[in-house]
């Protein structure tokens, strides 16, 4: 079993749609958890952090993160055609630089 | 930030053959990472590069297959040796953020390997 799972998708919707990207994972040390936007040939760049529980909002974009459930998720508000892409949620343990990764759902916005 | 710059961004090789992936950032930075991206599929973490020491692999990758150099705080190198169809896929290098940001990391835009 993979310490991070990822809903696989791919997801397509409606500009304007709420979308809502999940992860769940195994290993109760992970503390920090980020999640990474990779448009197509473009390496992964971080979108949102969140350490520990709780949630973090900016701009159209919140992160949740439910430690107690080992659940965390990615829900953008009016979604553009520019947020069409592939999400990679990670964990870490330590601020360690090093993160363990999901496969990445990719997410289409029709316009 | 780091910016962070990969050659070449693709290649076709033949079986047998070796590629050289080299890695530059434009700060100086303790730890390189290596990772492998195929299709549809995870980051997977090839080794973690040091500065000064040798490499660290993960499971299921040897120093042999892929040997990484790491002469300096701001550059990296990957090979892929001896390869095979099954080594195509996208290769990454990236590092860590500075100080409180560290749980960060910084990807540079990849190298597209295709082996026929």
């Amino acid at each position: 079993q993979k310490e991070v799972e990822q809903d696989p998708g791919p997801l397509s919707v409606p500009e304007g749609a709420i979308v809502s990207l999940n992860c769940t994972y195994s290993n109760s040390a992970f503390q920090y958890f980020m999640w990474y936007r990779q448009y197509s040939r473009k390496g992964p760049e971080l979108l949102m952090y969140t350490y520990s529980s709780g949630n973090k909002e900016d701009g159209r974009f919140t992160a949740q993160v439910d430690k107690s459930s080992k659940y965390i998720s990615l829900f953008i508000r009016d979604s553009q055609p520019s947020d069409s892409a592939t999400y990679l949620c990670a964990m870490q343990s330590t601020n360690a630089g090093k993160s363990t990764f999901g496969d990445g759902t990719t997410l289409t916005v029709k316009p | 930030s780091a910016v962070i710059s990969q050659k070449p961004s693709r290649d076709i090789c033949q079986r047998g053959t070796s590629l050289t992936i080299q890695c530059q950032v434009d700060s100086q930075v303790t730890m390189m990472f290596w990772y492998r991206q195929q299709p549809g599929q995870s980051l997977t973490l090839i080794a973690t590069a040091n500065q000064g020491s040798e490499a660290t692999y993960e499971s299921g990758f040897v120093i042999d297959k892929f040997p990484i150099s790491r002469p300096n705080l701001t550059f990296s190198t990957l090979t892929v040796s001896n390869m095979s169809p099954e080594d195509s896929s996208i290769y990454l290098c990236s590092v860590e953020g500075m100080g409180p940001n560290s749980y960060e990391q910084y990807f540079g835009p990849g190298t597209r390997l295709t082996v026929t």
